[in-house]
């Protein structure tokens, strides 16, 4: 899978959005990103994913930059349940379905 | 009712034994893996296996092999166990598709002494 860079950590106030960036500049034309998290002691949870156009469902909001070179997951009121790790990935349409997991940002949400 | 399950949960031996870890899915998928997430907290794909085919990570020791008795369970061997062995290991299903989400188990972790 190609790479992703993500911050390593984040804060946010409880009851405010997030955005958590992610960079994919070597995004090839038929990777998807896709955005899990893992809440501690917990395995890995799917958050969302999308190829071009911006997605949204009941978790999280995808916004995808236009050179797809970029993403964002929002998040529109960060709750304390929200921390955890957030892993931004690439996946190929040919990968053998794996998942590559990169080092992710950690999410603080302060009461 | 719980979609990936993993038994057991914690599991503590010795260097030397040979221990599996056992893994069931509910949710008719054909793909399942396994990860593997050490004491620095990064996830590593171990194997993804479907009907047809079994694709290993390079870096997996030759003393891990996975095992399927059918679509539904993806059994985790491991011979010979070492010191650094010791990690959560995950299990998980999909479709067969790149856009399908993986659904992953609450992991087993495994302390060798």
């Amino acid at each position: 899978d190609a790479k992703t860079t993500q911050p390593n950590s984040m804060e946010s106030n409880e009851e405010e959005p997030v955005h958590l960036p992610c960079n994919h500049s070597t995004i090839s034309g038929t990777d998807y990103i896709h955005w899990y998290r893992q809440l501690p002691s917990q395995g890995p949870e799917y958050v969302i994913h999308g190829l071009t156009s911006n997605v949204n469902n009941r978790m999280a909001s995808l916004a995808i930059a236009e050179d797809r070179k970029s993403s964002t997951l929002i998040l529109h009121r960060a709750t304390l349940r929200d921390a955890a790790v957030y892993y931004c990935i690439l996946r190929e349409d040919n990968a053998g379905n794996m998942l590559t997991f990169g080092g992710g940002t950690r999410l603080m949400v302060k009461p | 009712d719980t979609a990936v399950s993993q038994t057991p949960k914690y599991l503590v031996t010795q260097m030397g034994n040979d221990k599996s870890i056992k893994c069931e899915q509910n949710l008719g998928h054909d793909t399942m893996y396994w990860y593997k997430q050490d004491s620095k907290k990064f996830l590593k794909i171990m194997f993804s296996y479907n009907n047809k085919e079994l694709i290993i990570n390079e870096t997996v020791p030759n003393r891990f092999s996975p095992k399927s008795p059918d679509k539904a369970h993806l059994n985790l061997h491991i011979n010979s166990l070492e010191l650094g062995d010791s990690a959560v290991y995950f299990c998980a299903s999909s479709q067969a598709n790149s856009q399908s989400p993986l659904h992953f188990g609450n992991g087993t972790r495994l302390t060798v002494t």
